[in-house]
């Protein structure tokens, strides 16, 4: 079993959705939990940043985390086609590895 | 947020020659930098592990003797790839470590990546 499990996609969404993007872990010792953008051929960029369970908003980005079902979310409201490219989660425990999934391929269709 | 620079952004060059690829935390001091190997529409794929002053830690399946990498201070990384072949070729991405980035706790920045394209 892999360590963070996420759904490749595709996913398309009209302009204006909101989008939903989750991933799930098997290692109950992960604290931190991250997600990042990547667009085309440029490094990953860091979006969201939560520590332990609960929600972090940051203006159209929600991320949630879910420590008891192992899971997580990013919730993009207003989805804008600026908002297309690959996101990935991550996780780590403090001081060690970083484990991310395999990442999600969005587009957002004006 | 923390800046990460990496160059070149992109390397062509002829099957052989070895490439050398700098990767610098620019506003931070990273006693942990990390390369990734990234193939089209794949995932981060996790090389080595570098520390400052210290050998890195190669992932399983990475020739350490064909990546050569070296941490020579807190702010910069190199990673060289010798003798080139065009399996090489990849997208290169390095990232820093900074557990005080901004407040925020143990996180990792990356570097714009590097396109190595082998002939």
């Amino acid at each position: 079993q892999k360590e963070v499990e996420q759904d490749p996609g595709p996913l398309s969404v009209p302009e204006g959705a909101i989008v939903s993007l989750n991933c799930t872990y098997s290692n109950s010792a992960f604290q931190y939990f991250m997600w990042y953008r990547q667009y085309s051929r440029k490094g990953p960029e860091l979006l969201m940043y939560t520590y332990s369970s609960g929600n972090k908003e940051d203006g159209r980005f929600t991320a949630q985390v879910d420590k008891s079902s192992k899971y997580i979310s990013l919730f993009i409201r207003d989805s804008q086609p600026s908002d297309s490219a690959t996101y990935l989660c991550a996780m780590s425990v403090p001081g060690n590895q970083f484990y991310f999934g395999t990442g999600t391929s969005l587009t957002v269709i004006p | 947020g923390a800046v990460v620079s990496q160059h070149p952004s992109r390397v062509i060059c002829k099957s052989g020659t070895s490439v050398k690829i700098e990767c610098r935390s620019l506003d931070f001091q990273a006693t942990t930098m990390f390369w990734y190997r990234q193939f089209p529409k794949q995932s981060l794929m996790l090389m080595a592990t570098s520390n400052e002053g210290s050998k890195a830690t190669y992932e399983q399946g990475v020739e350490k003797d064909k990546f050569l990498i070296n941490h020579a201070s807190l702010t910069l990384s190199t990673l060289t790839v010798t003798s080139a072949h065009p399996e090489d070729s990849s997208f290169y991405i390095c990232s820093a470590r900074d557990p005080l980035a901004g407040g925020i706790a143990d996180t990792q920045y990356f570097g714009p990546g590097t396109r190595l394209t082998v002939l």
